[in-house]
């Protein structure tokens, strides 16, 4: 079945540090790679997202890449700050969303 | 900025009653969702609802589920036995536009506990 693997599934980091989440997806027919953060007790927010015909996007701190051939999209989080301390959750799909299992991120200042 | 609202925001409920969450998607969006997310777990597709039907339903969402469209506005998620398992937060989603590569603006969710 349809299926996203994410990881690590925990991650820490020093403050100004880099963090790259990894995601893999088995459905082919995926062109829509969307990246939520989610705190504690709240709504998915969506971070960055990804269209199957851009291999890489970047919005200020925040960088996604996606390898289409080998199903894999990235994450990357440059200058890491406290307030970057969350779930990340990484999700493929066209009308609906796979979510992958989620990625605690810890920003150690 | 526009936003999906959620109501209620927790709901306590008997085992084997019914239960129904509602939702306000954005006033312009075309595409409605549902998702769960058990605590501490990953968010799940239950439902994606366009042009007044289902488009697409999870294993999940078995005869037990409804969703509805009642007026321009809500978009209900029924349960109608609930079970101990369907404890958990459920989010609301809505999406604009006709291409299918849209992003999904997800509502505060309703934490529903089964008693």
């Amino acid at each position: 079945g349809e299926n996203v693997e994410q990881h690590p599934s925990t991650l820490s980091v020093q403050e100004g540090d880099s963090a790259v989440i990894k995601c893999t997806y088995s459905d082919s027919a995926s062109n829509y790679f969307p990246w939520y953060k989610q705190e504690l007790g709240k709504r998915p927010q969506l971070i960055i997202d990804i269209r199957s015909n851009v291999g890489e996007k970047k919005d200020q701190r925040i960088a996604v890449t996606l390898n289409k051939t080998a199903k894999h999209f990235s994450l990357h989080i440059t200058e890491t700050q406290p307030e970057d301390s969350a779930v990340y959750f990484c999700a493929a799909g066209t009308y609906k969303y796979i979510f992958g299992t989620g990625t605690r991120l810890k920003v150690l200042a | 900025e526009p936003e999906v609202t959620q109501t209620p925001s927790h709901q306590v409920t008997q085992m084997g009653q019914e239960v129904i969450l509602r939702c306000v998607p954005i006033s312009n969006h075309l595409y409605f969702y549902w998702y769960r997310q058990i605590l501490g777990q990953k968010v799940e597709f239950l439902v994606s609802f366009y042009n007044n039907e289902i488009s697409e339903k999870s294993e999940i969402f078995d005869d037990q589920f409804s969703v509805e469209r009642p007026d321009g506005s809500n978009f209900t998620l029924k349960i109608r036995s609930t079970k101990l398992e369907d404890s958990a937060m459920y989010f609301c989603a809505s999406s604009a536009g006709t291409s299918n590569a849209q992003p999904q603006h997800f509502g505060d969710g309703t934490r529903l506990s089964i008693l």
